[in-house]
């Protein structure tokens, strides 16, 4: 299974302020998808990003607020933008197995739990 | 959309004894996941399920992929402390389609 480490592993952030959080994979892979995971909640899909074009964004989610960037294919940036206290939550990236076969195991980061006061 | 329940919410139980947990859609899934996140951790891939009736055991854990495709179940035999947590399903009804997440099963183990 693939490696990924994200970083921060936490922030404390004021709001109005932005983040970025970093999503570094062991192997190249073609999907990426960054998720929140909310107090006590599971998890909810934010976006997918693929190397070479635009994020796609689930639906409540947008550019503006959780900008992305895919470089290349080991790397991805998720930016959580003019924070708010509702955007408290744990932030996890995570890939599809590089080394399986379709349907691909889903493979999370250790996450980055950030707190806006 | 799809949803994904599972059930019980959450669980105490003594150390030894065995666990079971499900997980139902509404809607027919082609591949099941199931996963476990201690505080502080992102979620860890325990079992993946891809054919109807499969069961698939990791160690003590045994997981089976239920014949309507609507369902699945998660086991664990003589649970020890560290099987504290919480556990996840995740299903996808097509291949390219996202993974749906359930609300999760917090388990607690007593000494």
């Amino acid at each position: 299974s693939a490696v990924i480490s994200q970083k921060p592993s936490r922030d404390i952030c004021q709001r109005g302020t932005s983040l970025t959080i970093q999503c570094q994979v062991d192997s190249q892979v073609t999907m990426m998808f960054w998720y929140r995971q909310q107090p006590g909640q599971s998890l909810t899909l934010i976006a997918t990003a693929n190397q070479g074009s635009e994020a796609t964004y689930e639906s409540g989610f947008v550019i503006d607020k959780f900008p992305i960037s895919r470089p290349n294919l080991t790397f991805s940036t998720l930016t959580v933008s003019n924070m708010s206290p509702e955007d408290s939550s744990i932030y996890l990236c995570s890939v599809e197995d590089p080394a399986s076969s379709p349907p691909y195991e889903q493979y999370f980061g250790p996450g980055t739990r950030l707190t806006v006061t | 959309g799809q949803q994904l329940n599972q059930s019980p919410q959450s669980m105490f139980i003594q150390e030894g004894e065995d666990v079971s947990m499900n997980c139902t859609s509404s809607s027919i899934f082609n591949t099941w996941l199931w996963y476990k996140q201690d505080p502080g951790e992102g979620p860890v891939l325990l079992i993946a399920l891809y054919k109807a009736g499969e069961l698939t055991s990791n160690g003590r854990l045994t997981a089976q992929f239920g014949i309507t495709r609507k369902d699945s179940f998660l086991n664990i035999s003589a649970s020890i402390p560290s099987d504290v947590g919480i556990y996840f399903c995740a299903g996808q009804d097509n291949y390219g389609q996202n993974f749906v997440f359930g609300p999760g099963t917090r388990l607690s183990v007593l000494p």
